[in-house]
């Protein structure tokens, strides 16, 4: 079955310190892949994706992921958090024959502090 | 453009009373997907609509749900009896086949029935 899966529910990271948010997906085909962050309160921005080509992509507000196709991995990471990063990240998976329909990990709650 | 539009923004009812979620998805979309997140479950995709048609509404969780798409500006979502396990945050996404196949999110409904 179709599966993506965050290890990590909740991450608390010091302000200034390096960041990595896990992501694990079960696809049979090669999926689109999907970072997602969510406020308190708001609804979901996308932080970057990756569809083909580079396997290190780069994304909004200083983060990037990189794509490893032998560890089914997606993990997200950010050099230096900064205090508003604190927030709920999601990682998601879609397939074109699924009319590119996100299932979503459960989400990482990040904490950062001072 | 406004990005994507969804009414109410807060709903608080009473068990058996109907619901409708309302959205107005980002013009010139194409597709457009309801999903309902909640601490237990996570995000999960609902139905999804291609040029106003539904082509997939496996992740209804009852009949008591019902979606529409009468144009491609506007999309519904109706819980007809509500139940206090309906208590979630629905989201509206939409997004344009092929470009960038990023979807995008509308605020919420948080719907809170009691």
């Amino acid at each position: 079955a179709q599966s993506v899966t965050q290890p990590d529910i909740h991450i608390t990271v010091s302000e200034g310190a390096s960041l990595e948010l896990r992501c694990n997906y079960s696809y049979g085909a090669t999926p689109y892949l999907f970072w997602y962050v969510q406020s308190p309160g708001q609804g979901l921005q996308l932080l970057l994706k990756y569809f083909s080509g580079d396997t290190l992509v780069q994304g909004i507000k200083g983060f990037e992921a990189e794509f490893k196709r032998s560890q089914s991995s997606f993990n997200l990471r950010k050099p230096s958090v900064h205090w508003s990063d604190a927030a709920e990240y999601f990682c998601a998976v879609g397939e074109e024959n699924s009319g590119y329909a996100l299932n979503f990990g459960k989400g990482t709650s990040l904490l950062v502090t001072p | 453009d406004a990005g994507v539009i969804q009414s109410p923004r807060h709903e608080v009812t009473e068990m058996g009373q109907e619901v409708t979620l309302r959205c107005k998805p980002i013009s010139g979309h194409d597709y457009l997907f309801w999903y309902r997140q909640t601490m237990m479950r996570g995000l999960e995709l609902l139905i999804y609509f291609n040029n106003n048609v539904p082509i997939d509404d496996s992740g209804m969780p009852e009949d008591r749900f019902s979606a529409k798409m009468p144009n491609a500006s506007f999309s519904t979502l109706k819980i007809q009896p509500s139940e206090p396990r309906d208590s979630a945050v629905y989201f509206c996404a939409s997004t344009l086949y092929p470009a960038g196949y990023e979807q995008y999110f509308g605020p919420g409904t948080r719907l809170t029935v009691t």
